[in-house]
């Protein structure tokens, strides 16, 4: 498909893992990225993986990226209650000239 | 000391009418994007300006019309506004040559509302 898929929620408890997946569509692009929106707010950058890498770890987020599936993870170590928050990957495509966002996964942390 | 800053942050208006949302950036980016995020959250790219010229136009309906007067600033304005408008507008602007592995810098978003 055209659209760059990401499951549409996720429940964790305060003090697990999360990881949120994304399967993305031009296997092509040379950059992927990871979005982070809370309520009411604009889009904060997380972290971002280069093509020719298959793991990033920066603090408690690591990065998986399978070039072959064209599929992005995002881990969250010790996830927080500050955490929860929509969760967008994006790959940059068109050439460089053009970030394509997943749809979205809502992350809600439970006490 | 915003970097992208956007106004107005809320914006109720009626049908038909026409308005303007406005975006300056203070990073000194080369590139300036109008990103359009639905009900669904799902985020859609509108228009992408390097050096005051257009390079992105995704099948964005005539109505609306982006302005760059200067690299820091990327206006767009909406005629005739219909209630599938309703939406938040998202700025954004990054360096030359796209993003790279610096990403886009969003701005906080104008919430529209066609009643």
């Amino acid at each position: 498909g055209e659209d760059v898929e990401q499951s549409l929620f996720l429940s964790v408890r305060e003090g697990d893992s999360s990881v949120i997946n994304c399967t993305y569509t031009d296997s092509s692009s040379t950059y992927l990225y990871w979005y982070k929106q809370e309520p009411g707010a604009g889009l904060q950058l997380l972290t971002y993986i280069f093509s020719n890498m298959d793991m990033k770890q920066d603090q408690r987020l690591t990065v998986l990226l399978n070039k072959k599936d064209k599929h992005l993870s995002l881990r969250i170590a010790d996830t927080q209650t500050g955490d929860s928050a929509i969760y967008f990957c994006a790959e940059l495509t068109g050439g460089g000239n053009k970030l394509t966002f997943g749809t979205g996964t809502q992350l809600k942390v439970e006490l | 000391d915003t970097a992208v800053s956007q106004t107005p942050k809320y914006l109720v208006t009626q049908m038909g009418n026409d308005k303007s949302i406005k975006c300056e950036q203070n990073l000194g980016h080369d590139t300036m994007y109008w990103y359009k995020q639905d009900s669904k959250k799902f985020l859609k790219i509108m228009f992408s300006y390097n050096n005051k010229e257009l390079i992105i136009n995704e099948t964005v309906p005539n109505r609306f019309s982006p302005k760059s007067p200067d690299k820091a600033h990327l206006n767009l304005h909406i005629n005739s506004l219909e209630l599938g408008d309703s939406a938040v507008y998202f700025c954004a602007s990054s360096r030359e040559g796209g993003a790279a592995n610096y990403g886009y810098t969003f701005g906080s978003g104008t919430r529209l509302t066609v009643v």
